[in-house]
């Protein structure tokens, strides 16, 4: 069966790095494109990021741009997010979700447990 | 860059039919998805494309769309719908998505 398994999360002062940590197991990783979504205590979903199965593409939410990279390594079955210069409002649970794409129809058909990233001093 | 609109809560009566809508220019190009979270947990796949259904979402379970507006309509709506429901698409520019604000569903 399809798992995807988060880690890294923690509590990290403003201005300082985290790498979160995404394992997949039970299906091709190497065939998916992978997101990662945040959700702020109490807030909605927020995606982040975008990589496509083979690595050569990479998109990301406008207020990430600059500071997180997205990156996989398709032997090992894992995805990372490399956050670096972090903010008090990048305090979330952090998601990591399969796309399935079918035609014009996209949607995240899997998704990991969460780990949670606090920024404070 | 493009944004989702839903209401940011809504009620319904135990048994009967809901429909949670998402609006956003978005959606004249892709079809929405939508997501079902419980309190703690991770979202759950509920929609995707122009109707389809995951295995295991029950039949009461339905979306559709029309011009900028996706729908999700939840018939015989049973106590255990009761959550937070996300609509998300891929947005006009094809490179990001975006998620609605999401929907607070309460079983009266």
């Amino acid at each position: 069966q399809v798992q995807l398994v988060e880690s890294g999360g923690g509590v990290v002062q403003p201005g300082r790095s985290l790498r979160l940590s995404c394992a997949a197991s039970g299906f091709t990783f190497s065939s998916y494109g992978m997101h990662w979504v945040r959700q702020a205590p109490g807030k909605g979903l927020e995606w982040v990021a975008v990589i496509w199965y083979d690595g050569r593409n990479k998109y990301y939410a406008d207020s990430v741009k600059g500071r997180f990279t997205v990156s996989r390594d398709n032997s090992n079955n894992t995805l990372y997010l490399q956050m670096n210069s972090l903010r008090a409002e990048d305090t979330a649970v952090y998601y990591c979700a399969r796309e399935l794409q079918i035609g014009f129809a996209y949607c995240f058909d899997y998704w990991g447990q969460g780990t949670l990233v606090t920024v404070s001093s | 860059s493009s944004e989702l609109i839903q209401d940011p809560a809504v009620s319904v009566a135990l048994g009967q039919t809901v429909r949670i809508t998402c609006q956003g220019d978005s959606l004249r190009s892709y079809y929405a998805s939508w997501y079902q979270q419980k309190p703690g947990q991770a979202p759950v796949l509920v929609i995707y494309g122009k109707n389809n259904r995951p295995s295991g979402i029950p039949d009461r379970f339905s979306g559709s769309t029309s011009g900028n507006t996706a729908s999700l309509t939840i018939t015989g709506t049973q106590a255990e719908d009761e959550a937070d429901y996300h609509c998300n698409s891929r947005d006009s520019s094809g490179n990001h998505w975006v998620f609605g604000g999401g929907t607070k569903l309460t079983v009266l």
